[in-house]
C-alpha cells in the first residue's frame, strides 16, 4: 500500500497570505496523485488532477506541482473562501490512499 | 449535470449489516467506474471500494475486505456498498465518487463526489 504524507497537519492563515501543503508518497508514483478541497460539511471537490492540472473553474491561485514522490499544492493570495482541509490521493495502485489532510483556517 | 446521490445510511447495531444506494444521473453511467469512500469522525478520507463500468471488477480496501461488497445495476444507473459484521469503527460519512475516466478502473481521479451518507454503528 502506498502512504501518502501529508504535511502540515493545520496552517492558520490571514488574507492573501500564501500557503504550501506538501504530500510524500512511499512509493514513485509518477504524476497519479490529485487533490481535493473539503469544506466544512461540503463534499469534496476536485481541485487538481495529475499533480498539476487545475480543474475547470478553479481560481488561478491554485497551482500544484511534483513528480515521482514529492508533490506541492500551493494556494497564492487566499481568499475567505479558501478555508477547509486538502487532500492529497494517489492513483497510481490499489489501494488507493489519501493524504492525511491539511485544514486551512482563517486567524 | 452530473449527479451523485447516495442513500441507505442509518444508526445500526454492532455486527449487522446495512446497504448503501448510490443513485447516479447525468452521464452514461455504464461507462465509468465507481468508488465508495468514508470519512470518519475527526479523521480524513479513507477509499473503501472500486467497481468496472461493467462490474466485472472489483477491489477492496484492506480494513473491509470480506465484509463489504461493491456491486451496480448499470439498467438503473445505480452502485451498492453491502456492508457486513460492521464494526464502530466503520461509522462515518460515506460518499458514492464517479471515476474521471471513461473505461477506467480505478487508477483515475475522482471528478464528482455526492453529498454523503451517514452511517452511525452504536
Amino acid at each position: 500500500e502506498i502512504v501518502l504524507s501529508q504535511s502540515p497537519d493545520f496552517q492558520s492563515v490571514t488574507p492573501k497570505e500564501k500557503v504550501t501543503i506538501t504530500c510524500r508518497a512511499s512509493q514513485h508514483i509518477g504524476t497519479n496523485l490529485h487533490w481535493y478541497q473539503q469544506r466544512p460539511d461540503q463534499s469534496p471537490v476536485l481541485l487538481m488532477k495529475y499533480a498539476s492540472q487545475p480543474m475547470s473553474g478553479v481560481p488561478s491561485r491554485f497551482s500544484g506541482s511534483g513528480f515521482g514522490t514529492d508533490f506541492t499544492l500551493t494556494i497564492n493570495s487566499l481568499e475567505p473562501e479558501d478555508a477547509a482541509t486538502y487532500y492529497c490521493h494517489q492513483s497510481g495502485s490499489v489501494p488507493l490512499t489519501f493524504g492525511g489532510g491539511t485544514k486551512v483556517e482563517f486567524k | 449535470q452530473v449527479q451523485v446521490v447516495e442513500s441507505g445510511g442509518g444508526v445500526v447495531q454492532p455486527r449487522r449489516s446495512l446497504r448503501l444506494s448510490c443513485a447516479a444521473s447525468g452521464f452514461t453511467f455504464s461507462d465509468y467506474a465507481m468508488h465508495w469512500v468514508r470519512k470518519a469522525p475527526g479523521k480524513g478520507l479513507e477509499w473503501v471500494a472500486v467497481i468496472s463500468y461493467d462490474g466485472r471488477n472489483k477491489d477492496y480496501a484492506n480494513s473491509v475486505k470480506g465484509r463489504f461488497t461493491i456491486s451496480r445495476d448499470n439498467s438503473e444507473s445505480t452502485v451498492f456498498l453491502q456492508m457486513n459484521s460492521l464494526t464502530d469503527e466503520d461509522s462515518g460519512v460515506y460518499y458514492c465518487a464517479k471515476e474521471g475516466y471513461m473505461n477506467g478502473y480505478g487508477l483515475y481521479y475522482f471528478d464528482h463526489w455526492g453529498q454523503g451518507t451517514e452511517v452511525i454503528v452504536s
